[in-house]
């Protein structure tokens, strides 16, 4: 089992502030990292692919960067919403099939 | 697109009983299919692979004789949680490959507890 943590476990922000969270995974026997928003009731949103170290992603107010060599991915969100309210999930591939999930990130937009 | 859905979205069972999951991708053809299974307060554990009319992979730790995982069309995988029993109480959900083959696509989940 790879150790892929999250950082913070949970966050509060005002509408309208920028926030960002972390994850971390190991360095070696990268394949590809990805983000999913998950709201309460549904299915888990996939945000981000990255694959390439130094890759940058973005959909609109949130984006991404990926540091394969020391093993950590930003997501940043810019002007939160109530909407953004969610958990993010990061995951580390090894491979095609081999996805190893973080514990999250739980996210509260306070308007 | 790509749109997984899961039955039942949540399911009470007795001890002893078993239980079906459904997982289906509504929008394309699913190849493979994933099964997690997620305990509070832990992440989201991958348990099986599930490839279209072959046997399934299962991970180190999980049953397969318990865990029985059937996947007879493109766009249908079932997990049969068989002789359930309390701890098997969790969250399940699946995934399904895109057609880019990086993205997993996941169904919104199962929360089963065995009484």
């Amino acid at each position: 089992i790879l150790n892929v943590e999250q950082s913070p476990q949970s966050l509060h922000v005002q509408e309208g502030d920028s926030t960002n969270f972390t994850c971390s995974f190991p360095s070696s026997n990268f394949y590809a990292l990805h983000w999913y928003r998950w709201e309460t009731a549904k299915s888990p949103e996939a945000l981000f692919v990255m694959t390439l170290n130094g890759d940058e992603k973005k959909k609109g107010r949130i984006s991404a960067t990926l540091n394969t060599k020391e093993g950590y991915s930003y997501l940043y969100i810019k002007g939160s919403q109530p909407e953004d309210s969610a958990t993010y999930l990061c995951a580390f591939g090894t491979g095609a099939n081999n996805l190893f999930f973080g514990t999250g990130t739980r996210l509260t937009v306070i308007p | 697109g790509a749109v997984v859905s899961q039955h039942p979205s949540w399911v009470i069972c007795k001890s002893g009983t078993s239980v079906k999951i459904e997982c289906r991708s509504l929008d394309f053809q699913a190849t493979t299919m994933f099964w997690y299974r997620q305990f509070p307060k832990q992440s989201l554990m991958l348990m099986a692979t599930s490839n279209e009319g072959s046997k399934a992979t299962y991970e180190q730790g999980v049953e397969k004789d318990k865990f029985l995982i059937n996947h007879a069309s493109l766009t249908l995988s079932t997990l049969t949680v068989t002789s359930a029993h309390p701890e098997d109480s969790s969250f399940y959900i699946c995934s399904a490959h895109g057609l880019a083959g990086y993205e997993q696509y996941f169904g919104p989940g199962t929360r089963l507890t065995v009484t």
